[in-house]
């Protein structure tokens, strides 16, 4: 079954403690992403990345890193969470990283990973 | 910065028509109006996309009239399955970046 897959779906950590959530897709895709979702604010992209070992800055991108070392994942790395990174966090993916201007590439969305920082 | 506006919320009844506009002023030439659906803790799925005038799949269809700015996404005999918050969206060129907005809360009462 296509899909993309995150863990752990449920998190409670404390302050600065390093955490890293795994992100993983079985459809070949190139791009992959990471927002986090909090009420009021919608869903806000925090970084992206067009293909292995090629990753960019999204819209709020402080405190966080991520790596892409395998087209399959892509982690999200929380080096010292603090309580404003309490969240629900999603990674997504879609087929092609390389703008095609009369295309569009539909984005498939995990389950989310719910992330509790005390 | 590229804005949608959509209304925060909706009600409907099971068997109805639901129509969503969405406004985007500033949409540009290859933008893409596009719309995702979410469930409560579930990630945003894709329901349609498109460019311009109308555009229909098994879920819902989309109208753009001839400028673009705006957009009404309709969904036919709804169900209760269909409450979830609807999200307008415009997507450039290969449509990677989504910059979700408020999004519309739809309600299918029985």
């Amino acid at each position: 079954e296509a899909q993309v897959t995150q863990n752990p779906r449920y998190l409670i950590t404390v302050t600065g403690k390093k955490l890293t959530v795994t992100c993983s897709q079985n459809m070949n895709h190139e791009y992959m992403s990471w927002y986090r979702q909090d009420p009021g604010l919608g869903l806000r992209q925090i970084y992206y990345s067009m293909n292995v070992e090629v990753t960019d800055k999204g819209d709020v991108p402080e405190g966080y890193k991520v790596s892409r070392k395998e087209k399959r994942n892509f982690p999200l790395i929380l080096e010292s969470p603090s309580p404003n990174q309490t969240s629900l966090y999603f990674c997504a993916s879609s087929l092609l990283g390389s703008a095609a201007v009369s295309s569009y590439n539909e984005q498939f969305f995990g389950p989310g990973t719910r992330l509790t920082v005390l | 910065l590229a804005k949608t506006t959509q209304p925060i919320s909706m009600d409907s009844y099971e068997g109805q028509e639901v129509n969503i506009t969405c406004s985007h002023n500033n949409i540009a030439t290859n933008d893409y109006i596009t719309w995702y659906q979410q469930f409560p803790s579930q990630g945003p799925r894709f329901i349609i996309q498109g460019y311009k005038t109308k555009v229909t799949n098994e879920v819902a269809s989309l109208f753009i009239p001839a400028d673009r700015k705006s957009s009404t996404l309709s969904l036919p005999r709804v169900s209760l399955s269909d409450t979830a918050v609807y999200y307008c969206l415009w997507t450039r060129g290969a449509g990677n970046k989504l910059t979700f907005g408020g999004g519309t809360r739809v309600l299918v009462k029985p």
